[in-house]
């Protein structure tokens, strides 16, 4: 059964630093993995996705990058903002399935 | 740029009544989903939808929940009885394929059961 975890469970860190946030997977048979952003009370907005033949994805400032043998994402924020602050969550998709399955997130705080 | 809706933004109802969660889905999408998140919990699949059936399920969408699309353009989840843990975000999702495409969300309904 796939399991996803998301390493801090909350970060604080000063605006302008560069920042990594962690996302790890049991089963490496995916077929992409999605990163979102949750802002408190709100739905949730995908910010990438990174199909399961791809090293990483780029939007902006951000970067998401997939390792499948080790079972990892990362989602690289650069130059964070105090509009960063949300939850980002990332969600993994399996081979031959609809569903999605979450991480629980990792709560993010940029310090003016 | 398209959006997923769903109405209402937060529904309180007591235990034991019916609701209904409705989702207007993005236009030429085929693949429709429903999510909950319980507070402070993970988010978690109930149900995929295409083709007017039920493509997948969890444990967690029993016979106490349906879905339909009744028209061109809406995608209920109907909920029977409902029970004091059914209280939720519920979060519709649509994509326009299956494997490869992005899931997008729509802003969720509260669901409080008193």
């Amino acid at each position: 059964k796939q399991e996803v975890t998301q390493i801090p469970a909350a970060l604080s860190v000063p605006e302008g630093e560069n920042l990594v946030l962690n996302c790890s997977f049991t089963d490496s048979a995916i077929y992409n993995l999605q990163w979102f952003r949750q802002d408190p009370g709100k739905g949730l907005t995908s910010l990438l996705l990174i199909q399961s033949s791809q090293r990483e994805q780029t939007s902006g400032r951000l970067n998401a990058s997939l390792d499948k043998s080790s079972g990892r994402s990362t989602l690289y924020i650069a130059a964070s903002q105090p509009g960063d602050s949300a939850t980002y969550l990332c969600a993994a998709r399996m081979n031959r399935d609809d569903k999605i399955i979450f991480g629980k997130g990792t709560r993010l705080h940029i310090l003016p | 740029e398209p959006e997923v809706t769903q109405t209402p933004s937060h529904q309180v109802t007591q235990m034991g009544q019916e609701v209904i969660l409705r989702c207007v889905p993005i236009s030429n999408h085929l693949y429709f989903y429903w999510y909950r998140q319980i507070l402070g919990q993970k988010v978690e699949f109930l149900v995929s939808f295409y083709n007017n059936e039920i493509s997948e399920k969890s444990e967690i969408f029993d016979d106490q929940f349906s879905v339909e699309r009744p028209d061109g353009s809406n995608f209920t989840l109907k909920i029977r009885s409902t029970k004091l843990e059914d209280s939720a975000m519920y979060f519709c999702a649509s994509s326009e394929g299956l494997q490869g495409y992005e899931q997008y969300f729509g802003p969720g309904t509260r669901l409080t059961v008193t």
